[in-house]
């Protein structure tokens, strides 16, 4: 597709249980960024893959969470054990990889958990 | 490493009313600066951005910012705003070495009030 792609677009979890969001970039894009939005909140950084570079995970809230990158481009944000303050809109974004392009963003993944 | 400031949450303005929003950044290397737009219940997207030369920079919008190096801010500006503006904006900065990341500031929302 044309833009960067998020799925699922919706998911509602049950407290504790494992969650999978995907992200697919947009075709030659070599970096790749997770923000985390909560109600009311900004952007929250969590992870940031670039090339062949080892990811900075420097924004992951905690262990519960991680991502992989493969071949890449598609990207999987996972969350497990997840608990209700994990609520909130997951977004994938994507650029050439320099600093001076455009991050384009996906619509996002909302998560709820009950 | 850098950082962004937003320190208003909140700007409420009147139709055709100018408006400023404020934006600081920190960062001990060179940097381009961003600011994206998010509209209600859509996506994030570009909304200017400056990369060199010209320290003032346009939107097709109407809205403008000024990079300042000596004030390390970004400042985005409309002279009279319109309903259509009402958003949430996101100053952005990056350096300008190879693979640098994108770090947001924490977001203004806009509202504008008939």
């Amino acid at each position: 597709g044309a833009g960067v792609s998020q799925s699922p677009s919706n998911k509602v979890t049950e407290k504790g249980k494992d969650v999978e969001l995907r992200c697919d970039p947009i075709s030659g894009h070599t970096a790749l960024y997770w923000y985390r939005q909560s109600l009311g909140q900004g952007l929250e950084f969590l992870i940031y893959f670039q090339g062949n570079s080892a990811p900075d995970k420097s924004g992951l809230p905690s262990d519960r969470f991680s991502a992989e990158r493969t071949g890449g481009s598609v990207s999987t944000l996972t969350i497990q054990r997840t608990q209700q303050e994990d609520s909130a809109v997951y977004l994938c974004a994507s650029t050439q990889g320099r600093g001076r392009n455009t991050i384009y963003f996906g619509e996002g993944s909302w998560l709820t958990v009950v | 490493a850098q950082s962004v400031t937003q320190l208003d949450s909140q700007v409420p303005v009147f139709e055709e009313a100018p408006v400023e929003l404020r934006c600081n950044y920190s960062s001990s290397v060179s940097v381009y600066l961003f600011w994206y737009v998010q509209y209600p219940n859509q996506g994030l997207q570009l909304l200017l951005k400056y990369l060199s030369g010209s320290t003032l920079v346009e939107s097709i919008n109407g809205f403008e910012a000024e990079f300042n190096k000596s004030q390390t801010s970004f400042h985005l500006r409309k002279p009279s705003v319109h309903i259509s503006d009402t958003a949430e904006y996101f100053c952005a900065v990056s350096g300008t070495g190879e693979g640098n990341k994108l770090t947001f500031g924490t977001g203004t929302q806009l509202k504008v009030e008939l």
